[in-house]
């Protein structure tokens, strides 16, 4: 099985509105971090936002947030007010278990983002 | 500044050819990943090495090689026993551990080298 499933190959939206891309994963660890990154036709992979499985909160960072629904398994990438520059793909990851049991992240297909001014 | 430094960033290889990446780091991180991206499909673990002299193999290794001789550097050797070589490969570090409540552990990526066998 898929551990990380991302069902939206692509997704339009229109500048500064919000959109939201799917992420859902499947694991037996119960502790375990879910990451997304955002990927520019350049190449380089790029950090946006982490959330613990045991945070209760969802995480926040700037423009972008995660809507960490835990019994649904899902990771939801939400960006608000897009921007022309938030056109990129966009890899929903997750690492298994502990850290101390090394940081491996396996990644989804992504999804490519495309903003329309 | 600290960073990932991949050379070269676009490589040609006939087939039969060994070829080798390079991957440095900077950042002091004691752990280094090997992952390759294929259009369609994300980013899959070749190898990766939580500390000198050590490595594991990822999901597809079969075909590639690695070394860890210095906690900097993690080369990455596309063997002509690769099938079907031509790909973005990307090398990644990461802090393994840290005490610090925020840690998250995320991946430090570099800008990648694209392999074409021709």
């Amino acid at each position: 099985a898929q551990k990380i499933t991302q069902t939206q190959p692509g997704m339009f939206v229109q500048e500064k509105e919000a959109v939201t891309l799917d992420c859902t994963y499947d694991t037996s660890d119960q502790s375990y971090g879910l990451f997304w990154y955002k990927q520019p036709s350049s190449g380089e992979m790029i950090f946006l936002i982490y959330q613990g499985s045991y945070d209760e909160q969802n995480a926040t960072e700037g423009r972008y947030s995660l809507n960490f629904q835990k019994a649904r398994k899902s990771a939801n990438l939400v960006i608000s007010a897009s921007q022309l520059g938030d056109s990129a793909m966009y890899f929903c990851a997750m690492r298994e278990g502990i850290l101390e049991y090394g940081n491996k992240l396996v990644f989804g297909a992504g999804t490519i983002l495309r903003v329309k001014s | 500044d600290g960073g990932i430094t991949q050379s070269p960033k676009y490589l040609f290889r006939k087939e039969g050819q060994n070829v080798t990446l390079s991957c440095e780091q900077n950042l002091n991180h004691d752990a280094m990943y090997w992952y390759r991206q294929d259009p369609g499909q994300g980013l899959r673990l070749i190898y990766y090495s939580q500390i000198v002299n050590d490595f594991q193999k990822g999901d597809i290794a079969e075909g590639y090689s690695v070394s860890r001789e210095k906690k900097e550097s993690f080369p990455l050797t596309v063997t002509s026993a690769q099938k079907n070589p031509t790909a973005f490969y990307l090398c990644a570090s990461s802090i393994d551990q840290s005490k610090d409540r925020g840690f998250t552990g995320e991946l430090f990526f570099g800008e990648g080298s694209r392999l074409t066998v021709l």
